[in-house]
């Protein structure tokens, strides 16, 4: 079963305005964390914000916040005031506490490719 | 701080030949990871090191794909011989702590192998 879906593959946003990406994950463990990576066309990947299985809050990062729903297990990223800068692909991904030294991995979703326009 | 660097950015190569793609985590990083992203499908694990000790490489995908990191410094991961399902973007990241499952990855910018 796919741990991370991300549904969308691509998603365009006029600039200035907001845009959700949606994630939803799969996990029986209790403690895990979700991050959000962006990757854009340059190929590196760059980390945006965490957000783990304990926090009470909804993290922000900026621009960038994550509308944590837990009992649906969706952790949606959501963009404020788009930018052209902005368009990239858009990685969701967890890495789960485990037990035994598990808990290294991260695994990520499809993504989904963001674009801006102006 | 000088992120993960990852070098060649592209290779061509074509099947049957050996490639050998280079990682420089971040200084003072023990964790160095290495994954794949075969076109149109998720990025997949392949394999973690702490040091230069293999911690789990369950996610090669065959014997042909051999990764090293002496001096738990940099690593290598070579491809012999190269097919063309091999061909993709593999990424190397690098975490201070593979403890905390807090703590993000950091990337490199990737190797985009073709395999012609």
């Amino acid at each position: 079963a796919q741990k991370i879906t991300q549904t969308q593959p691509g998603m365009f946003v006029q600039e200035k305005e907001a845009v959700t990406l949606d994630c939803t994950y799969d996990t029986s463990d209790p403690s895990y964390g979700l991050f959000w990576y962006k990757q854009p066309s340059s190929g590196e990947m760059i980390f945006l914000i965490y957000q783990g299985s304990y926090d009470q809050q909804n993290a922000t990062e900026g621009r960038y916040s994550l509308n944590f729903q837990k009992a649906r297990k969706s952790a949606n990223l959501v963009i404020s005031a788009s930018q052209l800068g902005d368009s990239a692909m858009y990685f969701c991904a967890m890495r789960e506490g485990g037990s035994g030294g598990s808990n290294y991995k991260l695994t990520f979703g499809k993504g989904t490719l963001l674009t801006v326009n102006p | 701080e000088a992120g993960v660097t990852q070098f060649p950015s592209h290779s061509v190569i074509e099947k049957g030949q050996t490639v050998t793609l280079r990682c420089d985590p971040i200084s003072g990083h023990d964790n160095l990871y290495w994954y794949r992203r075969v076109m149109g499908k998720e990025i997949k694990f392949l394999l973690h090191f702490v040091k230069e000790s293999k911690q789990d490489e369950s996610g090669m995908p065959n014997n042909r794909f051999l990764a090293e990191r002496t001096g738990g410094t940099y690593s290598t991961l070579k491809v012999q011989p190269a097919e063309l399902e091999d061909s993709g973007v593999y990424f190397c990241a690098s975490s201070q702590d593979a403890g905390q499952y807090n703590s993000p990855l950091h990337f490199g910018n990737g190797t985009r192998l073709t395999v012609t």
